[in-house]
């Protein structure tokens, strides 16, 4: 598989239980944040979406949260499966006059059977 | 099916050896964009397109060319690769800038 997540934070957990990836963004400028699950040897695909007028939106088993008094978006994934194993990110639209997507660095969720 | 497709998946060269990565989109999108990805790094932007023919530099264009000719098309040329452009690439497409971006599956690049 790809060499990508060599130095990543991890996030172990058994199958079932409710994984909290964490976030920390950079800019309170930013308007549009994104969560995206990396497999190995795959591009990123997209999980959900929060524009910064919400601070909580809900899909097929993700939550994803965004408090921006302290600049923290967090990924919730509900009873986790094994297919959840990936590398997560989150990424930020810095609306700072124009308009810029930027990355963090990945959290690696294992999940175990 | 929409999709980003991306060719070569894998591609040893040597240094100093022109090179192209294609990259096409089905989805009509006008953002387009090149990212690198390095272990402890993340994706970080090379090149982005906002439509055909308007094209800037990203956080890390040193080395890299691009051109949007027509819409689908976004090629990524490296004119005279070195060792340090050995990486894992990503094209991205999103319909505007601050939506989505639909990714391809990636060309990992080895420069001897």
């Amino acid at each position: 598989g790809e060499s990508v997540g060599l130095h990543l934070p991890t996030l172990s957990v058994q199958e079932g239980d409710n994984s909290i990836i964490n976030c920390a963004y950079s800019n309170s400028a930013s308007d549009y944040f994104i969560w995206y699950k990396q497999e190995s040897g795959k591009g990123p695909q997209f999980i959900i979406d929060i524009r910064s007028n919400m601070d909580k939106r809900q899909g097929q088993r993700v939550t994803v949260l965004l408090n921006k008094t302290v600049k923290h978006l967090s990924l919730q994934i509900a009873a986790t499966q094994p297919g959840d194993s990936a590398v997560y990110f989150c990424a930020e639209n810095m609306n700072t006059g124009f308009q810029k997507l930027v990355f963090g660095t990945g959290t690696r969720l294992l999940v175990s059977p | 099916e929409a999709q980003v497709t991306q060719n070569p998946r894998y591609l040893i060269t040597v240094t100093g050896k022109k090179l192209t990565v294609t990259c096409s989109q089905n989805m009509n999108h006008e953002y387009m964009s090149w990212y690198r990805q390095d272990p402890g790094l993340g994706l970080r932007q090379i090149y982005y397109s906002m439509n055909v023919e308007v094209t800037d530099k990203g956080d890390v264009p040193e080395g890299y060319k691009v051109s949007r000719k027509e819409k689908r098309n976004f090629p990524l040329i490296l004119e005279s690769p070195s060792p340090n452009q050995t990486s894992l690439y990503f094209c991205a497409s999103s319909l505007i800038q601050t939506t989505e971006a639909f990714f391809g599956q990636g060309t990992r690049l080895t420069v001897v």
